[in-house]
């Protein structure tokens, strides 16, 4: 059974302190690694796919980077607006397209 | 495009209802998926169409739940008859058939069960 697990469950950063958010998975065959961000009252919005070990994706502040056994997503001199819970989900070559989805890191930027 | 919409956004029933959540996916994706939110067990798959084929039922919790989908563009989740620990929210989310495409969430439907 596919398994992810996300630390620390919460962050609180003041504006502009970098720092990276862990995504451990166990998954029998990786067909893809995927980051959400979800903000209060709405549903999760895409970020990344991940597909292989060594692979990295920016947008904006957010870069994603994955290994055979974890993924981070590192967020470099945050603001305000980037505050929301962070998901990882992973899809497994024996989990058909379903997702597995980690409970999420709970992020706070402070001015 | 529209997006992903589900209807209504905020439901409150008594225990023993039937409560029924609809969900339009977005154009052209094949692949349908219901979720459950709860704080104490995060996002979890309930079901999930293919083609608008039932392709893993295996997070449908009990009997009370089924859900359908009788056309591309259309799927309801329903709960008859509901109960209290049914609250949580229910999130729709479509994505192109095939493996290791994104799938694009709904906003949501915060189920109040008392």
């Amino acid at each position: 059974e596919d398994q992810v697990t996300q630390s620390p469950e919460a962050l609180r950063l003041q504006e502009g302190e970098s720092s990276s958010l862990n995504c451990s998975y166990t998954v029998s065959g990786l067909r893809g690694l995927f980051w959400y961000r979800q903000d209060p009252g709405k549903g999760p919005e895409f970020l990344f796919t991940l597909y292989s070990a060594g692979e990295e994706k920016e947008k904006e502040r957010l870069k994603a980077t994955l290994t055979k056994k974890e993924s981070f997503l590192h967020i470099t001199a945050p603001k305000p607006e980037d505050s929301a819970t962070y998901l990882c989900a992973v899809q497994g070559y024996f989990g058909n397209e379903k997702l597995t989805f980690g409970t999420g890191t709970r992020l706070t930027i402070i001015p | 495009d529209a997006g992903v919409i589900q209807s209504p956004r905020h439901e409150v029933t008594e225990m023993g209802q039937e409560v029924t959540l609809r969900c339009k996916p977005i154009s052209g994706h094949n692949s349908l998926f219901w979720y459950r939110q709860t704080m104490m067990r995060g996002l979890e798959l309930l079901i999930y169409f293919n083609n608008n084929v039932p392709i893993d039922d295996s997070g449908m919790p009990e009997d009370r739940f089924s859900a359908k989908m009788p056309n591309a563009s259309f799927s309801t989740l329903k709960i008859q008859p509901s109960e209290p620990r049914d609250s949580a929210v229910y999130f729709c989310a479509s994505s192109r058939a095939g493996f290791a495409y994104e799938q694009y969430f709904g906003p949501g439907t915060r189920l109040t069960v008392t």
